[in-house]
């Protein structure tokens, strides 16, 4: 069985702090996404990395894939209120039945 | 707003009743996906479709889930006789994607609340 665990399930900062949050398995995925997700809404995708070693900044968010596909982080540069939601990972098998596997969650607040 | 829609957004009802929820994807999209996601966890694969092909269906699920998408447009997802443990949000996703790949975008609808009482 194919998981991906994220770490810390739960974070409360205060704005303009600096933050990284973990995505790990013991798996090797093709591809990982986080996405983020506001409280009664659906997951909205931020990023894809696909190569082991691939950076990707989007603002303030840098996105790390680790060399052997089977890790990632997503570092916030001074958190902003705005940032609060759920992050989600989720990781991309190829295979005959290709599907995602997501992680839990980490529930980020970032307090004023 | 030509984002994934999902009705209803919040569904009440007793156990062992039957709800139908819509998916409506984003019109030129070619997939469409439905998951469950209870609090504290991730989004749980539940279906997913390609045009109107039901390609795959998880395991997990249980006889008393349905889901259609007729015309390849949008999609249904009924729940026969309702349990307790059916109490979730429904997500609906859609993509638009040759081969089911690494760089496949999913975009969410917001969600159908179900509360089994």
């Amino acid at each position: 069985t194919q998981l991906l665990e994220q770490s810390p399930q739960f974070l409360s900062i205060q704005e303009g702090e600096n933050l990284t949050v973990y995505c790990n398995s013991s798996s090797v995925f093709s591809s990982l996404q986080w996405y983020r997700q506001e409280p009664g809404e659906g997951p909205v995708l931020l990023v894809t990395v696909v190569t082991g070693g691939e950076v990707k900044k989007l603002k303030r968010l840098t996105f790390q894939f680790g060399d052997a596909r089977k890790d990632s982080s997503l570092h916030i540069t001074a958190a902003q209120t705005g940032d609060t939601g759920l992050y989600l990972c989720a990781g991309g098998v190829i295979s005959s039945n290709y599907q995602l596997i997501w992680g839990a969650g980490t529930k980020l607040i970032i307090k004023p | 707003d030509t984002g994934v829609s999902q009705d209803p957004r919040h569904k009440i009802t007793k156990r062992g009743q039957n709800v139908t929820f819509r998916c409506d994807p984003i019109s030129e999209h070619n997939r469409l996906y439905w998951y469950r996601q209870t609090l504290g966890q991730g989004p749980e694969f539940l279906t997913y479709f390609q045009n109107e092909a039901q390609l795959e269906k998880s395991r997990l699920l249980s006889d008393r889930f349905s889901a259609e998408r007729p015309k390849g447009s949008f999609s249904t997802l009924e729940i026969q006789r309702t349990e307790q443990g059916d109490s979730a949000m429904y997500l609906c996703a859609s993509s638009l994607a040759q081969h089911r790949g690494t760089n496949e975008k999913l975009f969410f609808g917001s969600g159908t609340q179900l509360s089994v009482l």
